[in-house]
């Protein structure tokens, strides 16, 4: 079974410093992974996606993640933060059976210090 | 702007009673996808329609159940509600079954 694990519930950083957001996943087939940004109050908005092309994947506004097969990792950076990254970030895979539905991580809050 | 409306955006509704929520796909999706998100949690998948025809569902209970329409619009209803169904609902709609998921802005249900 597929899984997605985010580690740390919180992330707190400076502004213009460095965003790291880490995602571990269990896949037993070559996964397509995702990052969603939940701002509060609102629905998930898609950041960037991972389908087996390149293993660095750009995004919006700013945000990259690198699939690490060897690591089962994809983690999402951002090399300077904005106050306006202050939300909740959800890692996700997409399963490969008849209804490719998306198993999510529990979340990571990420707030921006002034 | 997702193209994704989902009705009503706040609800709240006593122990027992049944609910029902609604999205509005985008027009042409074919798919749409039902996920409950509790407070500090990731979504949870409910079930999956594809072209009116339920495609896979998650471990909830048969008082979960919905419907979707020709019209691209889509219903979930919980009966006989429970406090623990409080939460977040999200409908999720895409062109075809491995297309991106575009989500509405959720539903929050509060159970008392």
């Amino acid at each position: 079974a597929q899984s997605v694990t985010q580690l740390g519930s919180h992330v707190s950083v400076s502004e213009g410093a460095l965003v790291l957001l880490r995602c571990n996943y269990s896949s037993s087939v070559p996964p397509y992974l995702f990052w969603y940004v939940q701002y509060p109050n609102q629905g998930l908005q898609l950041l960037l996606k991972y389908t087996s092309a390149a293993t660095l994947v750009k995004g919006i506004n700013g945000f990259e993640a690198e699939f690490k097969k060897s690591e089962t990792s994809f983690h999402l950076t951002k090399p300077s933060a904005h106050m306006s990254d202050a939300a909740e970030y959800f890692c996700a895979v997409r399963t490969m059976d008849s209804n490719y539905q998306l198993i999510w991580g529990a979340g990571t809050k990420l707030i921006i210090k002034p | 702007e997702t193209g994704v409306t989902q009705s009503p955006t706040h609800l709240i509704k006593t122990r027992g009673q049944q609910v029902t929520l609604r999205c509005s796909s985008q027009s042409g999706h074919n798919t749409v996808s039902w996920y409950q998100q509790a407070l500090g949690q990731g979504p949870q998948f409910i079930f999956q329609y594809y072209r009116e025809e339920e495609n896979g569902r998650g471990n909830f209970p048969p008082r979960f159940s919905g419907l979707q329409f020709p019209n691209y619009s889509s219903e979930l209803n919980v009966n006989a509600l429970e406090l623990d169904d409080s939460a977040l609902y999200l409908c999720a709609s895409q062109l075809e079954l491995n297309t991106e998921a575009f989500f509405g802005q959720g539903t929050r249900l509060t159970v008392v």
